[in-house]
């Protein structure tokens, strides 16, 4: 079983819907939980950053994470085509840097 | 500002050549990071950098050399590659190193080993 699950997709909206990308994780020392997206042939950015349970707002952008289910959820409202890109996923433990990384989400968003 | 900047963009070398990727990050951080990230696929860590020291080595070939020259600049020395090693090489940074703590990463240099 890997550390962490995300389906691939694609995942494929039309424009202004409500988007939802999950990972699952299976290790429950892990408190550090970031979503990057990444623009094709671009470096990943960093979008959002939750340390441990509860929801993160900016902007369209909210981030979920249910420690309990090792769950954890980025919702995108009013999805643009301009969010096109791929979604990672990335987890963290308590005492090193080392970041365990879903396989990504492709998302695209239909004019 | 919380920019890392790499160059080249692009790189297109030969198995028998020597070549140097570079980054750079204004923003005092203390941990630099390289990655190496094939299509469709995550980052995958290769060298850390913590004061300036190597603190990790995730069993990368040889033909990879880091060098952090000072706190600001990191590079990654390339040898005798081979066609395999083709990916997007990552550069990110973070405040600070051993404590969990966001890493930026750089737009990365896109290697072809013909």
């Amino acid at each position: 079983q890997k550390e962490v699950e995300q389906d691939p997709g694609p995942l494929s909206v039309p424009e202004g819907a409500i988007v939802s990308l999950n990972c699952t994780y299976s290790n429950s020392a892990f408190q550090y939980f970031m979503w990057y997206r990444q623009y094709s042939r671009k470096g990943p950015e960093l979008l959002m950053y939750t340390y441990s349970s509860g929801n993160k707002e900016d902007g369209r952008f909210t981030a979920q994470v249910d420690k309990s289910s090792k769950y954890i959820s980025l919702f995108i409202r009013d999805s643009q085509p301009s969010d096109s890109a791929t979604y990672l996923c990335a987890i963290s433990g308590d005492s090193n840097y080392q970041l365990i990384w879903g396989a990504g989400t492709k998302l695209i968003i239909k004019p | 500002d919380t920019e890392v900047t790499q160059t080249p963009k692009h790189l297109v070398m030969g198995m028998t050549n020597k070549k140097s990727l570079k980054c750079e990050q204004h923003m005092g951080h203390r941990a630099m990071y390289w990655y190496k990230q094939k299509a469709k696929k995550p980052p995958e860590l290769m060298f850390v950098y913590s004061y300036e020291k190597l603190s990790i080595n995730e069993s990368v070939p040889s033909r990879f050399s880091p060098e952090c020259p000072n706190s600001s600049l990191l590079n990654l020395h390339l040898h005798a590659l081979q066609p395999e090693d083709s990916a997007l090489y990552l550069c990110a940074s973070s405040q600070d190193p051993g404590i969990t703590d966001t890493q930026y990463f750089g737009p990365g240099t896109r290697l072809t080993v013909l």
